[in-house]
Formats: structure tokens, C-alpha cells, sequence
């Protein structure tokens, strides 16, 4: 289960914060993905990124945002502006191929 | 963009039966079709991809089949057992060297019943 790590596991915020979760992995991946799952949903692509200081939208972007300063780090910020932020949120890395994926960090927006 | 559909959404099957959940996907270029299995509350986990030179590749219980023609590939659970129950994923995308755009599907609840 090593490798790709996510924080905190749950957080609960309340509406019109703004927060940022976390996602390390020392697999030495260039490509990195940020997923939102809802429940009896499959896994939709918020932002990816294939090489350092460089990400792309995904799907459902509206409302997040991200930065890959390091190869390692590819931090999320759920803003104010994201209308239904409560979901499980899934973060995963590649070298072409399989994704492995994080733990997930559980996010309740009251 | 890629549009990957799965069916069917629950699947109940007896200990020891098998189980097929088969998707479909749109973008003729989409070149890789992994399939993840994921518990209630955990990761996904990779359990079986194939890639578009290939029909079919199997592993242990496991299978996975590919129909590039008619965009379509299927998971097959042979001897099914009650820790194969979970929510089965497929997904497409086309890998390059670098990353791969997943798209998936939206699960199938397994349950294998005693």
C-alpha cells in the first residue's frame, strides 16, 4: 500500500472555506490525477498532470484547483466556488498505464 | 472525448458460479482497459488490464476479453468467492509515454452470495 499518499484521511469544513488536500508519492511517476467519487459513482478526472509545472483540466474541474511544483506533490484545493465539494477524493499516479492510487481523503462539506 | 458505459450496475451470483460484466467504449483510439476492483471505503486496485494488440488475457480466476471491432471488452470471474465481492470498475484510455486520461465507468456491485 506504500508509495502514493494521501491526507488527511477525513475533513470536514464548512461552507465557503477553502481547502487543500494533500497527495505525495515517491513511485518517481511523472504523471499525477486527481478523481472525485460520489456515492454508486464511478470515478471522475478533476485535474491531471504528466510533468512538473504543467496540469490540465479534466471533466469536472469547475471550482478546483491545482499545482505540481514538485514531481512528488499534486496538492488539490477545493474553493468556495464548488458547489456540492462533499465526495471522496482519490488522487493516483502513473508512467504510462496502470494508476495506482492513494487512500483517499473523505471531505464533508457542512 | 471517451465515453466508457458498464453493465450491469449489480450483479448477485452463488459461491463458486461465474461473473461477467462487460462495457462498452467510444473513442476507437483508446488503447489500454484496465480493471479495478474496489472494496467499500478503500482504493481502487488494479486486478487485470489488457491493451488493444491483445484479445484476451487471463490470470489465475480472472479474465478479461477485448473485441476492438465492436468496442467492447469484458471482465470473466470464474469459481467466484465471497471476497470477490465488491464494486468492479472498467475504464479506457489511450496511453502514450507519458500519462493516460482514464475514463470509467460507472461500477458494478458484486455480490457473491453463500
Amino acid at each position: 500500500d506504500g508509495g502514493i499518499t494521501q491526507s488527511p484521511k477525513y475533513l470536514f469544513r464548512k461552507e465557503g472555506q477553502n481547502v487543500t488536500l494533500s497527495c505525495e508519492q515517491n513511485l518517481n511517476h511523472d504523471a499525477m490525477y486527481w478523481y472525485r467519487q460520489d456515492p454508486g459513482q464511478g470515478l471522475r478526472l478533476i485535474y491531471y498532470s504528466q510533468i512538473v509545472n504543467d496540469f490540465q483540466k479534466g471533466d469536472i474541474a469547475e471550482g478546483y484547483s491545482v499545482s505540481r511544483e514538485k514531481k512528488e506533490s499534486f496538492p488539490l484545493t477545493v474553493t468556495s466556488a464548488q458547489k456540492n465539494p462533499t465526495a471522496f477524493y482519490l488522487c493516483a499516479s502513473s508512467m504510462g498505464g496502470e494508476q495506482y492510487f492513494g487512500p483517499g481523503t473523505r471531505l464533508t462539506v457542512t | 472525448g471517451e465515453n466508457v458505459e458498464q453493465h450491469p450496475s449489480t450483479l448477485s451470483v452463488q459461491e463458486g458460479d461465474s461473473a461477467v460484466i462487460k462495457c462498452t467504449y467510444s473513442d476507437s483510439a483508446s488503447n489500454y482497459f484496465p480493471w479495478y476492483k474496489q472494496e467499500l471505503g478503500k482504493r481502487p486496485q488494479l486486478i487485470i488490464d489488457i491493451r488493444s494488440n491483445v484479445g484476451e488475457k487471463k490470470d489465475q480466476r480472472i479474465a478479461v476479453t477485448l473485441n476492438k471491432t465492436a468496442k467492447h471488452f469484458s471482465l470473466h470471474i470464474t469459481e467466484t468467492q465471497p471476497e470477490d465481492s465488491a464494486v468492479y470498475f472498467c475504464a479506457a484510455s489511450w496511453v502514450t509515454g507519458g500519462g493516460n486520461k482514464l475514463t470509467f465507468g460507472t461500477g458494478t456491485q458484486l455480490k457473491v452470495e453463500l
